[in-house]
Parts: structure tokens; sequence; C-alpha cells
């Protein structure tokens, strides 16, 4: 039950497009469609962001989407804004029926 | 509206025990599986334990498979999580939080902080 490697800052100006890779193994992102993602401002409770590898929950900016490649999946953020400055984890299912989450990355909007 | 309100957490000393508790409101807690993850100061988010919505499967990450009890009281709406042999390691804030899907965990509480030192 390793963590899954993210990068731990990822920094853009207001109104570009950043990306966030969570690279893991065949045992937990490469072999499921069970990616999740998750936005943590300071203080608070996580925000699921994305689920199933590319799928947003309503209330969710269309600005975040998510792919998956492999054993690496990405979260992407276009037109970045000022509210979007926060910590962001991914997620798999992984075998035996458990769960692992990525190191977390750091987002600063310049 | 969905919550999640934890408690239970506190200051307690390395092999010591404590449980806590999730009162959930807002939905139909008993069709759905629930979760407990952490969250040690400073650090980033770990799986620890879920629970299917009748109890009959269970599953623990190895971090705390032994020492954690997970469980719960549809008839109550509550989740419940008893931690023995406490470590320094333990020592962390721990949500509750709705498994509405494989991967989708979406309803969180606002946490409880359990600190584990002497």
């Amino acid at each position: 039950q390793s963590a899954l490697t993210q990068p731990a800052s990822v920094s853009g100006s207001p109104g570009q497009s950043i990306t966030i890779s969570c690279t893991g193994t065949s045992s937990d992102v490469g072999g499921y469609n069970y990616v999740s993602w998750y936005q943590q401002h300071p203080g608070k409770a996580p925000q699921l962001m994305i689920y199933d590898v590319n799928n947003r929950p309503s209330g969710v900016s269309n600005r975040f989407s998510a792919s998956k490649s492999g054993n690496t999946a990405s979260l992407t953020i276009s037109g970045l804004q000022a509210e979007d400055e926060a910590d962001y984890y991914c997620s798999s299912y992984a075998s035996s029926d458990t769960y692992v989450f990525g190191t977390g990355t750091k987002v600063t909007v310049l | 509206q969905v919550q999640l309100v934890e408690s239970g957490g506190g200051l307690v000393k390395p092999g010591g025990s404590l449980r806590l508790s999730c009162a959930a409101s807002g939905f139909t807690f008993s069709d759905y599986y629930m979760t407990w993850i952490r969250q040690a100061p400073g650090k980033g988010l770990e799986w620890v334990s879920y629970i299917s919505s009748t109890g009959s499967a269970i599953h623990y990450a190895d971090s705390v498979k032994g020492r954690f009890t997970i469980s719960r009281a549809n008839a109550k709406n509550s989740l419940y999580l008893q931690m023995n042999s406490l470590k320094a390691e333990d020592t962390a804030v721990y949500y509750c939080a709705r498994r509405g899907g494989i991967s989708r965990i979406d309803y969180w509480g606002q946490g409880t902080l359990v600190t584990v030192s002497s």
C-alpha cells in the first residue's frame, strides 16, 4: 500500500492551465478505472473533484478535467483562478479491496 | 443536506485506546458504504478502513490492521472506529466519509483530532 506519487508543488498564473500527475502501479491506478481527485483548502475537509477517472460531480467546475494512461492519472485545471489554490490528492482503488492516496500536490496561483 | 459529525477525539497515551463516533444525517445511512480516512499534521491523506452498508464487508489499511475495528449501527445512523494499542504515528485528524461509489468519497465530516503522546 505505497502512496501514489504526485509532484510536491505545481504553480501557474491566473488563466493558465496546469496538470498534476499521479503515478501508481498496475495494482492500483493501472488496474482499475477507479481514480478520484480531491481538493483540500487549509483547515478544511477534502472535497471530491473527480471520480471514476474523469467524471465530475455536480457543482464542480468544468475547468477541472482528468484522464488516465497506464499507471498514471492526471488532473488538469484550466483557466486557473485564485480560488483553485489548494492541496490536491489523487486516490485509487487497489487490489485486496483497499484504497491508496497520492502524496499530495500544493497548487499555487502566482 | 448530508452531514457527518465526528466525535471522540482527544489526547491518549501510547498503548491506549479511543473510540471515534460519526453521526450521519441527511441521507439513508443504511444504503451506503462508509469509510475512515486520516491525515497526520501537515501530511497527506491516508485511507484507514471501510465498511459495507450492512457491515458484512470490512477492510483495513495494513498500518491499522489488528489494532483498529470499524463498525456501524444503522438504526442509530452512526459509524464507529475503535482504536486500540495506539502509537504516536496514529496522531492525525480522522475523517468520517461516505462512499458514494467505488471511487466516489462524496461527503466528508470536518474531522476529529487524535493525539497520541505521553
